[in-house]
């Protein structure tokens, strides 16, 4: 079974802290994701790489960046957390193209104070 | 603009009865939808996937059709059992180099006793 993990799932910051949320897949999958969930928007993409040390913007990446060092982690920064950000945030992989399954992870329920 | 919309928003079911939710999305070009179940406070999990030329899909009791002539598609959940409470999601995938995936805003089910 693929296995989707992430670092914390509940996490309380206070504005202007760093944050970093971290994600792991154990199927040697190219690409991962970085998405946030509120409630009435769905899931929006920040993120994603489809390679060690590539990334791509998704719909709303402005107070974000990422970072891959290895195939299987992919964590999300939050450079100076604000109370905007507060959100459930979700880490994904897929094997390849947008054919293949996508996993999610547990997810993150980030709160900024 | 590409959009997925789901109907009805929520829904309160009798444990043991039917139900059916539905998506329509405006996506070009199509290249395959996704039903996805997320427990609260969990990630979403996969349940199907359907391509373009797949019309039904079935997964024990979940059974998902598609008619890409009307852009429609329909989550039909049979003998509801108190688990199935969750938010469905339907997601479309964009075809082509994009690889993107458009996320309706899911449709949340509770199955009472």
């Amino acid at each position: 079974d693929v296995k989707v993990t992430q670092s914390s799932r509940y996490l309380v910051k206070r504005t202007g802290e760093k944050v970093f949320l971290e994600c792991v897949q154990d199927m040697d999958h190219e690409n991962m994701f970085w998405y946030r969930q509120d409630p009435g928007l769905g899931l929006r993409l920040i993120y994603f790489s489809y390679d060690v040390k590539m990334k791509e913007k998704g719909d709303i990446p402005e107070g974000y960046s990422v970072s891959r060092e290895k195939k299987e982690r992919f964590s999300l920064i939050l450079e100076s957390a604000s109370t905007n950000q507060t959100s459930m945030y979700l880490c994904a992989s897929r094997p390849g193209t947008s054919v293949y399954e996508q996993y999610f992870g547990p997810g993150t329920r980030l709160t900024v104070t | 603009k590409n959009q997925v919309e789901q109907s009805p928003q929520s829904l309160i079911i009798l444990e043991g009865k039917n139900c059916t939710l539905q998506c329509n999305y405006t996506v070009s070009p199509f290249s395959n939808l996704r039903w996805y179940k997320q427990d609260t406070g969990r990630g979403p999990v996969s349940l199907t996937i359907m391509t373009f030329s797949e019309n039904t899909k079935s997964n024990g009791r979940y059974t998902a059709t598609l008619d890409a002539d009307t852009k429609q598609s329909s989550l039909h959940i049979t003998a509801s059992q108190l688990s199935d409470s969750a938010s469905y999601i339907c997601v479309v995938s964009v075809g082509g180099a994009t690889n993107k995936l458009i996320f309706g805003t899911g449709t949340l089910l509770a199955v009472q006793p």
